[in-house]
């Protein structure tokens, strides 16, 4: 089955630090990955889509200067988080649809980083 | 936007059936999906509806009623691992077709504590 990785699995930083979480797809191709965010006891929500070779879209209120999001190739997606604070952490997870999949499609999630700055 | 409601928790018997609705309010509804999520991890897929009626899979069967906008989960023979939280997500799409935009949406969740 189509599987998709993150790393680092959890990740302590500094406040004012920037922390980067790659999402890898390691057996399909991935023509869009998504970003969510998941504060204790809540839902997923989604940060942004990111669609291969092309610029994100971020949700209204997802500061895109302070989550960067890179999608070089199909089974690569990167979320940097720039300059955190405390509020910022979170359970960062990405999940992808693979390539051709269109509307019939699932997404496969990712394991998920926990984000904590300290 | 979107508005999908489910329980917040419920609590069932092992070896029993319980069923977890979800409702939702979307303007362009293309597919609606289940999935459980056990604390601390990522959420797994359970079932994707995008018609009318009853999809089964093993022990856990989905339903879904584009009209009422509305759909139920159904967890039968319950054991004690499938305490989890399940997740209803509602996946929206506008736009031309094969240039269109998708975006699913999830609901908050309703947490399942199967006891013995």
């Amino acid at each position: 089955g189509a599987v998709v990785s993150q790393h680092p699995s959890w990740v302590i930083c500094k406040s004012g630090t920037s922390v980067k979480i790659e999402c890898r797809s390691l057996d399909f191709q991935a023509t869009t990955m998504f970003w969510y965010r998941q504060f204790p006891k809540q839902s997923l929500m989604l940060m942004a889509t990111s669609n291969e070779g092309s610029k994100a879209t971020y949700e209204q209120g997802v500061e895109k200067d302070k989550f960067l999001i890179n999608h070089a190739s199909l089974t690569l997606s990167t979320l940097t988080v720039t300059s955190a604070h405390p509020e910022d952490s979170s359970f960062y997870i990405c999940s992808a649809r693979a390539q051709g999949q269109g509307n019939s499609g699932e997404q496969y999630f990712g394991p998920g980083t926990r984000l904590t700055v300290t | 936007g979107q508005n999908i409601d489910q329980p917040t928790e419920m609590t069932a018997t092992e070896g029993a059936i319980v069923q977890i609705n979800c409702t939702y309010q979307t303007s362009g509804f293309n597919g609606l999906f289940w999935y459980q999520q056990h604390a601390g991890e990522a959420p797994t897929f359970l079932s994707y509806n995008v018609l009318d009626g009853l999809e089964e899979k093993g022990r856990f069967s989905s339903f879904l009623s584009r009209s009422k906008g509305y759909s139920y989960l159904l967890l039968k023979e319950l054991q004690m691992k499938d305490s989890a939280s399940y997740l209803c997500a509602v996946r929206d799409s506008w736009g031309p077709r094969g240039g269109g935009y998708q975006k699913v949406t999830f609901g908050t969740g309703t947490k399942l504590q199967v006891i013995p």
